[in-house]
Parts: structure tokens; sequence; C-alpha cells
């Protein structure tokens, strides 16, 4: 199965950009690139998902490399709600959950 | 938006007892859902594919005979952990995809199940 790598955690001050990578290398051409982010003790909620184009959501926007091994989540203004860990996955027929980054907001 | 509920969000059992979870795609089919455990501070551990209709896939190390998996209707799968032990204690998680593929899949909130 095509694997993602993602940083363990990241910081942010509340109202700045973020930006979140994911690297993707085994990645195939059949692959969704999504994202998705979980708060404590909820279940995960759907943010964005693209194939080879960037792609804008309400939510946030996703940066696809132009060969496709990595990607970047962007959440344009940071809020405090937005802390929570986010999971960047390569969907075939299933959903298989990595790690994920834990961001943390300060105010 | 697509919504999925899933039921109980909590419960607590008795070691050795039976305990069924509800997931249900609320205003769309579902033809597949996946269930997921979570232990604390852990990630998402996909624990088998429920198909409508036909037997669920499950993943390797997960027991067919100990997480039973029912997927009767296009809107309902059912997870019952039979004889349940302590260690059965976890985070379960149901998720599916609504049709169209203009966005991603759809989780249920989750059930905290306790053995004692």
């Amino acid at each position: 199965d095509a694997k993602t790598t993602q940083p363990n955690s990241m910081e942010s001050n509340e109202e700045e950009p973020v930006h979140l990578p994911c690297n993707h290398s085994t990645i195939s051409g059949t692959d969704y690139i999504h994202w998705y982010r979980q708060l404590p003790s909820q279940g995960p909620e759907y943010v964005i998902h693209g194939l080879t184009s960037n792609v804008n959501n309400r939510m946030a926007s996703l940066a696809i490399a132009e060969d496709r091994k990595s990607s970047t989540l962007i959440l344009h203004r940071a809020t405090l709600r937005d802390a929570a860990v986010y999971y960047c996955i390569l969907r075939k027929n299933d959903m298989r959950f990595g790690a994920g980054t834990r961001l943390t907001v300060k105010p | 938006g697509a919504v999925v509920s899933q039921h109980p969000s909590r419960v607590i059992c008795k070691s050795g007892t039976s305990v069924k979870i509800e997931c249900r795609s609320l205003d769309f089919q579902a033809t597949t859902m996946f269930w997921y455990r979570q232990f604390p501070k852990k990630s998402l551990m996909l624990m088998a594919t429920s198909n409508e209709g036909s037997k669920a896939t499950y993943e390797q190390g997960v027991e067919k005979d100990k997480f039973l998996i029912n997927h009767a209707s296009l809107t309902l799968s059912t997870l019952t952990v039979t004889s349940a032990h302590p260690e059965d204690s976890s985070f379960y998680i149901c998720s599916a995809r609504p049709p169209g593929g203009l966005v991603g899949y759809t989780f249920g909130s989750g059930t905290r199940l306790t053995v004692v």
C-alpha cells in the first residue's frame, strides 16, 4: 500500500496561515489524496481531496506537487477550533490512516 | 450534507457479554461501509470493510468470530463485539462514502466501548 509521511506535530499562531506537509513518494496514478482531521473523542471530519490539480474549498486549500509525490494542506487563517490531528491519506478502494500531524493553535 | 449516524456513543458492558454498534447513512445509500478501532493517542486502524448483501472483508489479524459485521441494508451496518473482554475496550468508528465523488468519506461520531 502506498504510504504517507507527515510530521508528528506542528504549531501555529491564531489567525496565521498553516501549511501541513505530506509526503507520498509511492503514490500511484489512481490514488486520490484525501485530508481529514479529528478532534478528541470524535470521528474524523473530511477536509479536502484531490487527484492532480490544486483544490480549494471553504475549509482549506490543497496544493499538490507536479509529480504528485507530496502535497500540502493550507489553512488560510488558523483558529483555535482548527486544533486537531490532521491525516493525509491515499485512497484506493478503502481509507487507511497513518499517524497524522497534531496541530496546536496558540492564541 | 451526507451524514453517518453511529449508535450508541458510549457503552459499558461486562466481560463475556456482547455489544452491538449501529452505523446508519442518513441521507444516502452506502453499499460499502468501513469499521475502525482507535486506541488512546493512536491512529485509526481499519478493521473490516462491510459490503451490503455479502460477507464483510476483514483485515489481517482481526477475528471474524469476535467482531461480527452485518450489512443487511443500503443504510445500515452493524458491528457486534462478541464475548467482550477488557482488551476490546476502544473507540470504534464507522464510515461510508456518499455517491458522486465530489466529497470524501463521512465518518460516524464513534462509540466508546468500555468492558469491565
